[in-house]
């Protein structure tokens, strides 16, 4: 069954360091998004991205977060000078198209901004 | 912003038992509603939604209820098995927009 991957699992870096967390969707999806989960919270939106632009962002995306497909398989997240409060698992998701309402999860990627 | 919530943080139950899930809304704009499943190191996983114009819906040993009148969802689970243990999440859309807003989660615990 076709799954979104994400890399790292883990990812540890300091206070003021950019990271890059990435992800590929499944191959046919068109709609692209990130999510947040600080440790016993919700899970928070992050942004969508379709027909490479952002369709959608919500506060917490501000300057320092970016998102790119730099290519026809991958989907990055990138944090310019990470926070400590940026310490979270970060989810990538995709959905088919209009027409398919369901999004698919990726595994997460754990950041430990410390 | 307007909120989605759930009531009970935990919920533990014998295998075998049924579980219900609850969750309050309080956007009245709302008009999709979405379980979702997260399991310990996984991502949320979908497990059954409704849209607003239905009362109840039915999938796989899961049934989601929707009260608009108390703004109102709650997932039942029959004949909960171990590897139902997890978090459940319950998410809401409104206006259109195929971003879910998540509430903060309810942890099912299943005791052989």
């Amino acid at each position: 069954e076709p799954e979104v991957t994400q890399t790292p699992s883990h990812q540890v870096t300091q206070m003021g360091q950019e990271v890059i967390l990435r992800c590929v969707p499944i191959s046919n999806h068109l709609y692209f998004y990130w999510y947040r989960q600080i440790l016993g919270q919700k899970v928070e939106f992050l942004v969508s991205f379709y027909n490479n632009e952002i369709s959608e962002k919500s506060e917490i995306f501000d300057d320092q977060f970016s998102v790119e497909r730099p290519d026809g398989s991958n989907f990055t997240l990138k944090i310019r000078s990470t926070k400590l409060e940026d310490s979270a698992m970060y989810f990538c998701a995709s959905r088919k198209d209009r027409e398919n309402t369901e999004a698919f999860f990726g595994q997460g990627t754990r950041l430990t901004v410390v | 912003g307007e909120n989605v919530g759930l009531h009970l943080p935990t919920l533990s139950v014998q295998e075998g038992d049924n579980s219900i899930i609850n969750c309050a809304y309080s956007n009245s704009a709302s008009d999709y509603f979405i379980w979702y499943k997260q399991e310990s190191g996984k991502g949320p996983q979908f497990i059954i939604d409704i849209r607003s114009n239905m009362d109840k819906r039915q999938g796989q040993r899961v049934t989601v209820l929707l009260n608009k009148t108390v703004k109102h969802l709650s997932l039942q689970i029959a004949a909960t098995q171990p590897g139902d243990s997890a978090v459940y999440f319950c998410a809401e859309r409104s206006g259109g927009s195929y971003i879910p807003t998540f509430g903060r989660g309810t942890s099912l615990i299943v005791h052989p």
